[in-house]
């Protein structure tokens, strides 16, 4: 089926600690996002890429890296530097044939412990 | 900075009634979408209103803009207990750019 896949879908981190969370694609999107999500704060834009090689920051990057070697990958790396990184994290891509809609991944949640 | 802002927070309706939610935005789009979020899930996209557009249906969905208020609503008809989510407006400035999405809006409705 085609669609975004993100993993882990839980995942624990120790203070300090660097993790990545992956996202893949298999839409053959060229754009793809990442979208942190607290309670009651909607949607905020970390990084997006709107091609292969190329990224840019989004409204709340610091802390947070990204890379794009693929086109069908996005890992998302959340850094020591993250002071409060406990959140819900979303994945999503879009194309210009789909407009501007965007598809999303199911999440994956980090918590700080 | 999020452009979106839904009203109200929440709502609660019985099954079988109609949903209404409300979106404002600030500055000039080129489409407003609406998508859906069950909780612990990711969002799932519903409608899209270009802004030339003044009203578009799907299913038990309508959605209608303005742009003059710059503002949206999105209309559930005949909601069910499946319609139990949080809803969310997004506003874009074009193909593969960025969308700004708003706070959301918890709908809950009661069997």
């Amino acid at each position: 089926d085609g669609g975004i896949t993100q993993s882990p879908k839980y995942l624990f981190r120790k203070e300090g600690q660097n993790v990545t969370l992956s996202c893949e694609q298999n839409l053959n999107h060229d754009a793809m996002y990442w979208y942190r999500q607290d309670p009651g704060q909607g949607l905020r834009l970390i990084y997006y890429s709107q091609i292969v090689n190329d990224f840019q920051k989004g409204d709340i990057a610091e802390g947070y890296s990204v890379s794009r070697e693929k086109k069908e990958s996005f890992p998302l790396t959340v850094t020591s530097a993250q002071k409060n990184p406990t959140a819900f994290y979303l994945c999503a891509s879009s194309t210009q044939e789909s407009g501007n809609t965007i598809y999303f991944g199911e999440g994956s949640w980090l918590t700080v412990v | 900075s999020q452009q979106g802002e839904e009203d109200p927070q929440a709502l609660s309706i019985q099954e079988g009634e109609n949903a209404t939610m409300n979106c404002s935005y600030k500055t000039s789009i080129n489409n407003l979408q609406w998508y859906r979020q069950n909780s612990g899930r990711g969002l799932v996209h519903l409608i899209l209103i270009r802004s030339n557009e003044r009203e578009k249906h799907s299913g038990r969905l309508r959605v209608t803009l303005d742009t003059s208020k710059k503002s949206s609503s999105l209309l559930i008809t005949a909601s069910r207990a499946a319609d139990t989510a949080s809803y969310f407006c997004a506003t874009g400035p074009g193909a593969n750019s960025k969308l700004t999405f708003g706070k959301g809006i918890t709908l809950s409705v009661r069997p």
